[in-house]
């Protein structure tokens, strides 16, 4: 199982463009969830799925956009970016949203946005 | 709302001593704790995390925490460090009646001296 795989790895944008992070999930779960990490700012969530079908804001949704494809796929837009966007992003899942349920990650998208 | 506390940003301690990373929360409602561990250029690993039962958890690689329900922390520790211990480490915390949106703290860099 690879488990929880994030594209692309590094991505550099000028302000104003738009890209598509993308996610995928071969644990078969639920809910899935993408995070932003900033430093001194711990992780922050963006968006999540629930489950297929629905998709919810999180603590930092503003300038972002998501889709969940299917059970595997989540992905996370940014349709005009933002040098304040710039950051390291985060996919994660889990078998659903009860709590006590471990949020598995993927390694991460570093974005830079100049 | 839940938020979290990591009081040390940075933590460096000598190979084979014991080292103590403090997290404190607060939140008005129950809650589930979890600490993960990023190693260099990676996803956030689970640790170990508190649903119920022993306020004593045992995790991997040799860590442990414990929950202090009347001090509102959850500081994790390890009696032995080891090089491969150097990463930063996250406290997080979840809402027990069912949503699974982690609150991260900001993170505790452990740099391991040898």
């Amino acid at each position: 199982n690879a488990g929880v795989t994030q594209t692309p790895k590094f991505q550099v944008l000028k302000t104003g463009q738009s890209m598509t992070l993308q996610c995928a999930q071969d644990m078969n779960h639920n809910s899935m969830y993408w995070y932003r990490q900033d430093p001194g700012m711990g992780l922050r969530l963006i968006y999540y799925s629930a489950s297929e079908g629905t998709t919810d804001k999180g603590e930092v949704p503003n300038g972002y956009n998501v889709s969940r494809l299917n059970k595997r796929e989540f992905s996370l837009r940014l349709e005009s970016a933002a040098p304040s966007q710039t950051s390291v992003y985060f996919c994660a899942s889990s078998v659903s949203r009860v709590a006590d349920y471990e949020q598995y990650f993927g390694p991460g998208t570093r974005l830079t946005v100049t | 709302a839940q938020s979290v506390t990591q009081l040390d940003s940075q933590v460096p301690v000598f190979e084979e001593a014991p080292v103590e990373l403090r997290c404190n929360y607060s939140s008005s409602v129950s809650v589930y704790l979890f600490w993960y561990v990023q190693y260099p250029n990676q996803g956030l690993q689970l640790l170990l995390k508190y649903l119920s039962g022993s306020t004593l958890v045992k995790g991997i690689n040799g860590f442990e925490a414990e929950f202090n329900k009347s001090q509102t922390s959850f500081h994790l520790r390890k009696p032995s460090v080891h090089i491969s211990d150097t990463a930063e480490y996250f406290c997080a915390v979840s809402d027990r009646s069912g949503a699974n949106n982690l609150f991260f703290g900001t993170g505790t860099r452990l740099t391991v001296i040898p």
